[in-house]
């Protein structure tokens, strides 16, 4: 398997932009997290699936912020409009059931808002 | 909300000491994973403990999980250079969620 894919791996936009994360979660994993990681705070659950149904989304700053995740192979992360405090590492990771959590991360997308 | 405490933020230790990472919580918790996440890369994961008082060993590295089931700790033996990265503990309370710590951030010197 490929593990879990995101993309873009690198993103640079202007404040006020749209931002865009994508990724796809390793066949068979019904979990789904997105987690932001900055120096200042760590690594801080945003929002998370099951079986594409959002379950807890307590984790996202601000209404600017939102996720899809239209089927089990696909999930977004949209930002919209981008301020530069949004500035971090984007990781998406998934879990099979019945691993007790077992968390696969992808490689992440690094977002400079400029 | 949920949270673990993780002690050092930092360390830096001579290649061949050894090195020591600390987890607390001030719930208890059915299960704690630890993850290791090397310089510009992503977490990936070492081992998960669920039993009181279990002690798991990968070659140089010695994860324990304590009696109350509230702390944890990982410990290497003889670090190498291989070993630099930001170990993270992450604490499971039931659901498949987890709350990772802030990590340790550990420095080899050859």
């Amino acid at each position: 398997d490929a593990g879990v894919i995101q993309s873009p791996r690198h993103e640079v936009t202007e404040m006020g932009q749209e931002v865009t994360l994508r990724c796809k979660p390793i066949s068979g994993h019904d979990y789904l997290f997105w987690y932001r990681q900055t120096m200042m705070r760590g690594l801080e659950l945003l929002i998370y699936f099951n079986n594409n149904v959002p379950i807890d989304d307590s984790g996202m700053p601000e209404d600017r912020f939102s996720a899809k995740m239209p089927n089990a192979s696909f999930s977004t992360l949209k930002i919209q409009p981008s301020e530069p405090r949004d500035s971090a590492v984007y990781f998406c990771a998934s879990s099979l059931p019945g691993a007790r959590g077992i968390q696969y991360f992808g490689a992440g997308t690094r977002l400079s808002v400029l | 909300g949920q949270q673990v405490m993780q002690i050092p933020q930092y360390q830096h230790v001579q290649e061949g000491e050894d090195f020591t990472t600390y987890c607390n919580s001030s719930t208890t918790l059915s299960n704690i994973q630890w993850y290791k996440q090397r310089p510009g890369g992503h977490p990936v994961f070492l081992i998960q403990l669920v039993k009181s008082g279990e002690v798991k060993k990968q070659k140089r590295l010695t994860f324990q999980f304590g009696e109350a089931k509230k702390n944890s700790s990982l410990h290497i033996t003889a670090t190498q250079t291989t070993d630099v990265g930001t170990y993270f503990c992450a604490m499971g309370a039931g659901s498949y969620q987890l709350t990772f710590g802030k990590g340790t951030k550990l420095s080899v010197i050859p």
